[in-house]
């Protein structure tokens, strides 16, 4: 069974970097048929893909527009987790952050990590 | 972006009910279209992928149906615990995208 664990602070300050990692169990980082995606969700802007990173050989990178020039996905093949890294952090940013593994061949998202809060506020 | 519409946004209903959730996407998306169930305090969970293959555990009072652009999702009998907000999600294309919601609410 797959399971997705996050971390990371629950508070970042405006301008500052909002870090988060997902450890994976039950698959690899590295597997080539599927992709770690970050996705968020607040009540002005409900549910957000961010972003995600898969292993075809090499590794690819996809970005949604709104946070494409903010924000980066990093694999750790070394600890089979990937990390989440947004920069200039606004209030905006505030959202409930999760993991979630996306099937290739089945086009679906499962399983999703717990979900974390981010509140941007000095 | 592939704009999805969900309707309504709030379904009061009793137990026992049979609703229909429909979702739209502002273009054909073929049968890439899947459903998600989420509770208060939880990450949503899949129920339906590609517009009807019903997820493996979840029970088959849940069904889905549509194609291109319109979908919709069926609870034959509602049951106590599936009070809950759904979304609907498309992964025709990127950036993926969710309707904006239903939430079922005990009338």
């Amino acid at each position: 069974q797959v399971q997705l664990q996050q971390s990371g602070p629950g508070l970042v300050k405006p301008s500052q970097t909002l870090s988060l990692t997902c450890a994976i169990s039950g698959d690899s980082v590295s597997s080539n048929s599927v992709a770690w995606n970050w996705i968020r969700q607040s009540p002005s802007r409900g549910l957000e893909w961010l972003g995600r990173t898969y292993y075809r050989s090499n590794w690819y990178y996809d970005y949604a527009a709104s946070v494409n020039s903010r924000m980066t996905i990093s694999p750790d093949t070394s600890k089979n987790q990937f990390s989440l890294q947004l920069n200039s952090v606004t209030p905006e940013d505030t959202a409930v952050y999760y993991c979630v593994r996306y099937h290739h061949s089945s086009r679906w998202f499962d399983p999703w990590g717990q979900g974390t809060l981010v509140t941007v506020s000095s | 972006d592939i704009q999805m519409t969900q309707s309504p946004s709030s379904l009061p209903a009793s137990v026992g009910d049979r609703v229909t959730i429909t979702c739209r996407a502002s273009q054909s998306i073929s049968n890439y279209l899947n459903w998600y169930q989420q509770k208060s305090g939880e990450a949503p969970n899949l129920l339906i992928y590609a517009a009807s293959s019903l997820q493996g555990g979840v029970p088959s009072r849940f069904s889905g149906s549509g194609s291109g652009t319109d979908f919709t999702l069926t609870i034959s009998t509602l049951q106590p615990e599936d009070f809950a907000t759904y979304y609907c999600q498309q992964s025709n294309s990127l950036p993926f995208t969710f309707g904006q919601g239903t939430r079922l609410e005990i009338k």
